[in-house]
């Protein structure tokens, strides 16, 4: 079975540009999660997708955000970049309400 | 708000001797309770989950941790560390009744285990 794969891997952008990633959930998960990591600040919980809808967001401005598609693939969009946005973008997803969380291996966000 | 403390940033231990990495979870009611381990430049890979029911859990790699009500804790141990387990660690509680259902996982800050050969 494959696992939650994310792309890019890397992504350099400098201040002000638009940025987005992408994420696959494992096969039948439907919701898939964002965190972020950045330096200093650990992980943070960002968005939350189900069943194609936003269901919840983190303590992040409306700057960033992002959509479920029909095949519960989803996308992270964080426009008006700044410094503090460069970070390693982890997306998980999970199989139903509780439930354990699978992660992918992330994209590198450097903003310049 | 949930909150999940670590307090060894860093754990030098060598190859072959015990491992214990502590977790303190602050929630008011029955937490869903994680231990992740995190390869430098990689992804979160799930060590270990407890729900329900018996409070001593067995996971992966031969890690194991206890739930304990009473000290709110869930460590993470291990009674003899390979060099590859070199990795960070991340405790994680999982907010049970999140709006909408789901299970947003609030994180410690980790902890870095440095393995000596």
């Amino acid at each position: 079975e494959a696992g939650v794969t994310q792309s890019p891997t890397h992504l350099i952008k400098t201040r002000g540009q638009q940025a987005t990633l992408r994420c696959s959930p494992i096969s039948g998960h439907t919701s898939v999660y964002w965190y972020q990591q950045a330096l200093g600040l650990g992980l943070q919980f960002l968005l939350w997708y189900d069943e194609g809808e936003e269901r919840n967001r983190g303590n992040f401005p409306p700057r960033f955000s992002g959509r479920q598609f029909p095949n519960y693939s989803s996308e992270l969009n964080v426009n008006a970049l700044e410094l503090e946005d460069s970070a390693l973008y982890l997306c998980a997803s999970m199989r139903g309400t509780y439930n354990e969380q699978f992660f992918g291996p992330g994209t590198r966000l450097t903003v310049l | 708000a949930q909150s999940v403390t670590q307090p060894d940033i860093h754990i030098t231990v060598s190859e072959g001797a015990s491992l214990e990495l502590r977790c303190n979870y602050s929630y008011g009611a029955t937490p869903y309770l994680f231990w992740y381990v995190q390869s430098p430049g990689q992804g979160l890979q799930l060590l270990l989950k407890y729900f329900s029911g018996d409070t001593l859990v067995q996971g992966i790699k031969g890690f194991e941790a206890e739930f304990k009500r009473s000290q709110s804790s869930f460590n993470l141990r291990k009674p003899s560390v390979h060099w590859s387990d070199a990795a960070e660690y991340f405790c994680a509680v999982g907010e049970e009744g999140f709006t909408g259902g789901g299970n947003k996982l609030t994180f410690g800050t980790g902890t870095q285990l440095k393995v000596e050969l």
